[in-house]
């Protein structure tokens, strides 16, 4: 079946650098990616619809600048965190819809900001 | 707008034991209703869904729910629950014109004791 594929699952970063996580549909095309957050014991967030070969859209109150997404190519999108502060230190997830039949969802990358 | 409604962040069962994982909904149009499993550290799996059509839906690992208009709610149920049920459960409305745009409710975590 499809196949979405997060990396890394787990990566811990010094305050101030930058971190990219990696989303990938493995056997079908997507123009549209989707990444979310959750915070410890919480739902998911939408923060943001990555698009293949434009913009990102952003939900309202997520920080462009900070959460940069490029989606380069039909089965490749990047959530790179910039100057990550331990705030940020969440669990990222990301899915990607299959013409006519469900999202998929990625194994979600757990960041720690030290 | 949509919503969801996630009754109760815990239920605790014994195994063999019914499960009974409430949800309701808010939505301004008929609204498309999804039930996802979350495992520790790990992405979201599609239990079963309700687009259309039937409002009792089966899914997977034993699992059901009815889709009650009249109530808007979509309650997730399982017969008999089983320790490897043990996780974290997710409603989810996304309405017919955008259906991969999720809109997640706060989460439900299952336990099961021998």
């Amino acid at each position: 079946g499809a196949v979405v594929s997060q990396h890394p699952s787990r990566v811990i970063c010094k305050s101030g650098t930058s971190v990219k996580i990696e989303c990938r549909s493995l056997d079908f095309q997507a123009t549209t990616m989707f990444w979310y957050r959750q915070f410890p014991k919480q739902s998911l967030m939408l923060m943001a619809t990555s698009n293949e070969g434009s913009k990102a859209t952003y939900e309202q109150g997520v920080e462009k600048d900070k959460f940069l997404i490029n989606h380069a190519s039909l089965t490749l999108s990047t959530l790179t965190v910039t100057s990550a502060h331990p705030e940020d230190s969440s669990f990222y997830i990301c899915s990607a819809p299959r013409v006519n039949t469900e999202a998929f969802f990625g194994q979600g990358t757990r960041l720690t900001v030290v | 707008a949509q919503s969801v409604t996630q009754l109760g962040s815990h239920v605790s069962v014994s195994e063999g034991a019914l499960v009974l994982l409430r949800c309701n909904y808010s939505s301004s149009v008929p609204p498309y209703l999804f039930w996802y499993v979350q495992y520790p550290n790990q992405g979201l799996q599609l239990l079963l869904k309700y687009t259309t059509g039937a409002t009792l839906v089966k899914g997977i690992n034993g699992f059901e729910a009815e889709f009650k208009k009249s109530e808007t709610s979509f309650h997730l149920t399982k017969p008999s629950a089983h320790m490897s049920d043990a996780a974290e459960y997710f409603c989810a409305v996304s309405v017919p014109i955008n259906t991969d745009k999720l809109i997640f409710g706060t989460g439900t975590r299952l336990q099961v004791f021998p």
